[in-house]
Order: C-alpha cells, then sequence, then structure tokens
C-alpha cells in the first residue's frame, strides 16, 4: 500500500536551516510528481513546493520562494525540503503528498502524517 | 495568482443534517476544484477531484457541484466521523501550483 512518511521536523532558530525527508513505498516513486503543503498552528493548509517526477521543474509559493528548496532522489524513493533562512511563520506541520493526474485533473491522493517545524528563539 | 475563498468559515450541524459549503476561486478554473477534510494530527484525506468526481472510497453522502469560479460540496446525512475541517484546492494552473482555501470547520452542535 502507498505509504509517506516525513521525517525531520525539529525546533530551530530563526535564520538556521532543516531539511525534511519524506519517505515513499507502495509505489513507483519517479513515475509522480510530489508536493509539500504545511499546516501553520491555527491556520489553514498551505500549498508550498512541487516537483515533478523527474525533478526538472520546481515551483514554490510566494512565501517561501528563494529560502525553501524541494529536490528528490528516485533511487532512493525520498522526497526532500531543505528549509533556509527560517522564519518564525514557517513554524507549521509539513505534509509531503503524491500527485497524481487522472483524465486530465489533477489531485493529491495520498498524504503523510506530517513532521512538525518549530522555529523560536 | 488565483485565490480561493470558502464559506462559511465554520458552521455547526447535528448528526444527520445536510450541510454545504461554497468555494469561489478569483478567476475561471472550469472544473479543476478538488476538496479535502483534515482533522487534527491526521493526515488530509481527498473527498473530490474534478469538482464531481467521487474519489474511490470516499462515502457517497459526499458530492460535489460547480463550474467556473463557483463550487459547492455537500454533505447528506452527516456522521460523527465527518466532523472535522474541509479545504477546497484548485489545480488549474499547468504548472501544478495548487491553492487551496482557507478551510470551513464543521462542528458538532
Amino acid at each position: 500500500q502507498v505509504q509517506l512518511v516525513e521525517s525531520g521536523g525539529d525546533v530551530v532558530q530563526p535564520g538556521r536551516s532543516l531539511r525534511l525527508s519524506c519517505a515513499a513505498s507502495g509505489f513507483t516513486f519517479s513515475n509522480y510528481a510530489m508536493h509539500w503543503v504545511r499546516q501553520a498552528p491555527g491556520k489553514g493548509l498551505e500549498w508550498v513546493a512541487v516537483i515533478s517526477d523527474d525533478g526538472g521543474n520546481k515551483y514554490y509559493a510566494d512565501s517561501v520562494k528563494g529560502r525553501l528548496t524541494v529536490s528528490r532522489d528516485n533511487s532512493k524513493n525520498t522526497l526532500f525540503l531543505q528549509m533556509n533562512s527560517l522564519r518564525l511563520e514557517d513554524t507549521a506541520v509539513y505534509y509531503c503528498a503524491r500527485d497524481i493526474r487522472q483524465g486530465g485533473y489533477d489531485f493529491n491522493d495520498y498524504w503523510g502524517q506530517g513532521t512538525l517545524v518549530t522555529v523560536s528563539s | 495568482d488565483i485565490q480561493m475563498t470558502q464559506s462559511p468559515s465554520s458552521l455547526s450541524a447535528s448528526v444527520g443534517d445536510t450541510v454545504t459549503i461554497t468555494c469561489r476561486s478569483s478567476q475561471f478554473i472550469s472544473n479543476y476544484l478538488n476538496w479535502y477534510h483534515h482533522k487534527p494530527g491526521k493526515a488530509p484525506k481527498l473527498l473530490i477531484y474534478a469538482a464531481s468526481s467521487l474519489q474511490s472510497g470516499v462515502p457517497s453522502r459526499f458530492s460535489g457541484s460547480g463550474s467556473g469560479t463557483d463550487f459547492t460540496l455537500t454533505i447528506t446525512n452527516l456522521q460523527p466521523e465527518d466532523f472535522a475541517t474541509y479545504y477546497c484546492q484548485q489545480s488549474y494552473t499547468t504548472r501544478l501550483i495548487f491553492t487551496f482555501g482557507p478551510g470551513t470547520k464543521v462542528d458538532i452542535k
């Protein structure tokens, strides 16, 4: 069965860096684009970034552009989110989600349980 | 950028009720609209894609409609497990830059 397991969340100081991972299993990882979505405390879901199946295309929300970088290692079935210059407002639970295209429509059919990043001095 | 709005932001309902949540996009998105529900500490779950297609395994009490800029999620015969926050998501852009609505929290009256 499809599984996505995030890891790497921690408490970090503003300005520091952190790398999140999302380990995928139960499907051919290299065939799917992957997304990162976050939820800050008391807030709604916010789309963060997407990477194409081969890693050649990456897009970001304006709020994280230039600071967060999405990447993947298809040989290890793992998605990454490198988080640099962290800000207080980056505090959130970060989810990875699979993108599926069905009948010309894209959506996120599987999600991980999330990993918590807390940015605090 | 495409912006999404939802109404109401929250509602109270009882088991067995029918509830309707509205989602509006800031520009035309055809039927590239998905619905999810999300409970605290859990992974979000896809309910509806392409505005009205029920995801496999999702109960038929969930239904979606709409096209263009205005969309609706309807839940009939509300069940205890349906008390959650519901989000719409547009997937119209070709670069997979999705946008979520702000969410609608459904709680027990």
